[in-house]
């Protein structure tokens, strides 16, 4: 038990339309991270919030964005779906700054399954 | 450019035997590492850590190796059960929380 929360579990959407994906964690996790993970592949780093601001971006373009709230959820927003976008979206949190040495564990949620045809 | 690399996609073993895990990485910031374990359908789950400071650490079952000189780290898993069937991911951390994973290994335990 993670603590970490996502919605919906699994969902097909069209290719063109936009998505959004939800996480909550526990009280305390401040930085929150989202990662993309394709069939066969180990999880690739979106992006990290933290106190409501993006901190840190990887290898994705524009069209993914987040939000950070207050109350410890966030949410993946995907515009303009194109297959590739077909994968699990983990939300990851952990008590750290983005600004903290390393060592802290990073928790992960059960995942969002996006299946785009 | 893949930082981290899990060069073995799978591995079988048998039940009560070692299982040993290897992951290689190339970005010399990297000082805190992970292993995590992740069945299907489900998100990874923490299972072991180890800063660049420690060239071993324990919990249980599990015994992670770090060999900062070769960029290497190992994670050995003795005795393993079949509930250890999964796929194994190193990842890497510099500061700042971002975990650079590897592709992960399919770990198959036979009874």
């Amino acid at each position: 038990e993670t603590g970490v929360t996502q919605s919906p579990t699994h969902l097909i959407k069209t290719r063109g339309q936009q998505v959004t994906l939800r996480c909550s964690s526990q009280s305390g996790h401040n930085t929150v991270s989202w990662y993309q993970q394709a069939l066969g592949q180990g999880p690739q780093f979106i992006f990290q919030y933290y106190r409501e601001e993006e901190n840190g971006r990887g290898n994705f373009p524009p069209r993914f964005s987040g939000l950070q709230f207050p109350n410890y959820s966030s949410e993946l927003n995907v515009n303009a779906l194109e297959l590739d976008d077909s994968a699990l979206y983990l939300c990851a949190t952990n008590t750290g700054s983005p600004f903290s040495l390393s060592g802290n564990t990073i928790y992960f949620g059960e995942g969002s399954w996006l299946t785009v045809v | 450019d893949q930082q981290v690399k899990q060069n073995s996609p799978s591995l079988s073993v048998q039940e009560g035997r070692i299982s040993i895990l290897n992951c290689d990485y190339t970005n010399s910031m990297f000082d805190y590492f992970l292993w995590y374990k992740k069945y299907p359908a489900e998100g990874p789950t923490f299972l072991i850590s180890i800063s660049s400071i420690k060239d071993k650490n324990e919990d249980g079952r599990f015994t992670v190796f770090l060999n900062k000189s070769a960029k290497h780290l190992s994670l050995h898993i003795v005795p393993s059960q079949p509930g250890d069937s999964a796929v194994y991911f190193c990842a890497a951390q510099a500061a700042g929380n971002k975990l650079t994973f590897g592709g992960g290994t399919r770990v198959l335990v036979k009874p």
